[in-house]
């Protein structure tokens, strides 16, 4: 198993860009979440999905899109990216529900200019 | 609401001293979940322990041993023996029982020194 993939790796966007942060699992997991970590903050949960076509808002979601069409895959779109979300975006996957252990990713390191 | 506490942001150790590091949460629920995550200098996420609110048995898993005490809201780590490899930012994290929500604390990083 490849576990939970996110690309890209690393990304710079200009003030104003959209892009999409691709997510991807493995171990037939029904839940998945997205989260920032920023200095001091800690990890602030963006969304979060319980299903294949199910979705809802965590902490910070403004500015944020996501769509879950397959159990496997969970990307995040930026729609207008903000220097506000320069940040490490982490996705993230459990079996079921956020009783259990999540597995996530290596993570994003997005800058906005 | 719920939250979680960790207010020791920087702990500097000396390669072989105990360390504990601090969790306070706050939750209305009588079901929750505690978490610790360790984040290594390499950055990925690793899960460490997973605790329910209905069982209040310390755990030891060799030189880490972690205190949940309902009492006082805290779900205390504790390293024996510290060393190098175990400099990290460690998190704490809690899910109440009538939300999919995992709430973080803001970490407390790890120096061991050698």
């Amino acid at each position: 198993n490849a576990g939970v993939t996110q690309t890209p790796k690393f990304q710079v966007l200009k003030t104003g860009q959209s892009m999409t942060l691709q997510c991807a699992q493995d171990m037939n997991h029904e839940y998945m979440s997205w989260y920032r970590q920023d200095p001091g903050m800690g990890l602030r949960l963006i969304h979060y999905s319980v299903g294949a076509g199910i979705t809802d808002q965590g902490e910070v979601p403004n500015g944020y899109n996501v769509s879950r069409s397959t159990t496997e895959d969970f990307p995040l779109r930026l729609l207008s990216a903000a220097p506000s979300q320069t940040s490490v975006y982490f996705c993230a996957s459990s079996l079921k529900s956020t009783s259990y252990e999540q597995y996530f990713g290596p993570g994003t390191r997005l800058t906005v200019t | 609401a719920q939250k979680v506490t960790q207010a020791q942001t920087e702990i500097s150790v000396v390669e072989k001293e105990d360390v504990t590091l601090d969790c306070v949460y706050e939750t209305r629920d009588t079901t929750y979940y505690l978490f610790w995550y360790k984040q290594p200098p390499s950055g990925e996420l690793v899960f460490l322990i997973r605790r329910n609110s209905f069982d209040e048995q310390n755990e030891i898993s060799g030189r880490y041993s972690w205190n949940f005490q309902k009492s006082t809201s805290s779900f205390n780590f504790t390293i024996t023996a510290s060393q190098v490899v175990d400099s990290a930012v460690y998190f704490c994290a809690l899910r109440g029982g009538a939300t999919n929500k995992l709430i973080f604390g803001t970490g407390t990083l790890l120096a061991v020194q050698p």
